[in-house]
């Protein structure tokens, strides 16, 4: 499978536990982005990389939550001491070479958390 | 702040029907380029036709086309000769600043046989 690929597919934590998410994009893409979805709502952005460099973070909900792309390849999303607010579904979308607002974004299947 | 705007939460058609999606949205960027998305259910979003901004002529992917007005600052997505595959939720997304997208609140797009 050459896709974005997401894990785990589901989460349920319990309030105040720590989570963390995985995402292994499509291999060459350069760019990755972490977008949290509510019911309802469209994906919101969070932050994004270039390769191993974040470049935004200003848009992570809290300092509760951080990103790591640590080779430049995979990424994690930690949550610390989880919230019931923070159930929802997470994005993990990749890009080639060009900001995802000048190109084709490919996403994966998200991690579902529910917090309770 | 940039936003986009789907008025519409649900749709429904019949097969072989046309049903057109709309959105406006509100940008500062000069240059850029506008998207419709598509999330079938439990499935993971993918693009269904871009337009590029400074290009009047409005594109179109086989059975989809967009209704770019600039000035309105609309982008509306037509679906023609809809499919019961087609039913998703259709999400319209703009530049969102950080080089990434917004997107709206979608619209959820039933076809029935």
């Amino acid at each position: 499978d050459t896709g974005v690929s997401q894990n785990p597919r589901h989460k349920i934590t319990k309030r105040g536990q720590n989570v963390t998410f995985r995402c292994d994009p499509i291999s060459e893409h350069n760019r990755l982005y972490w977008y949290r979805q509510t019911l309802g709502q469209g994906p919101e952005f969070l932050t994004y990389f270039q390769n191993e460099a974040q470049l935004e973070k200003s848009r992570l909900l809290s300092d509760r939550f951080s990103a790591e792309r640590p080779k430049g390849s995979f990424s994690t999303l930690e949550i610390q001491r989880t919230e019931q607010g923070d159930s929802a579904m997470y994005l993990c979308a990749s890009s080639l070479g060009q900001a995802l607002m000048n190109t084709e974004a490919f996403f994966g299947q998200g991690t579902r958390l529910t917090v309770v | 702040a940039q936003t986009v705007t789907q008025s519409q939460p649900e749709m429904s058609v019949q097969e072989a029907e046309t049903v057109t999606l709309s959105c406006t949205y509100d940008t500062s960027e000069s240059n850029y380029y506008l998207f419709w998305y598509k999330q079938p259910p439990s499935r993971q979003m993918i693009l269904v036709i871009r337009q590029e901004a400074y290009k009047q002529q409005n594109a179109t992917e086989n059975r989809f086309s967009v209704n770019f007005q600039k000035a309105a600052k609309s982008f509306s997505l037509k679906i023609s000769d809809s499919q019961l595959g087609d039913t998703a939720m259709y999400f319209c997304a703009s530049p969102g600043g950080y080089s990434t997208l917004t997107f709206g609140k979608g619209t959820m797009l039933l076809v029935s046989p």
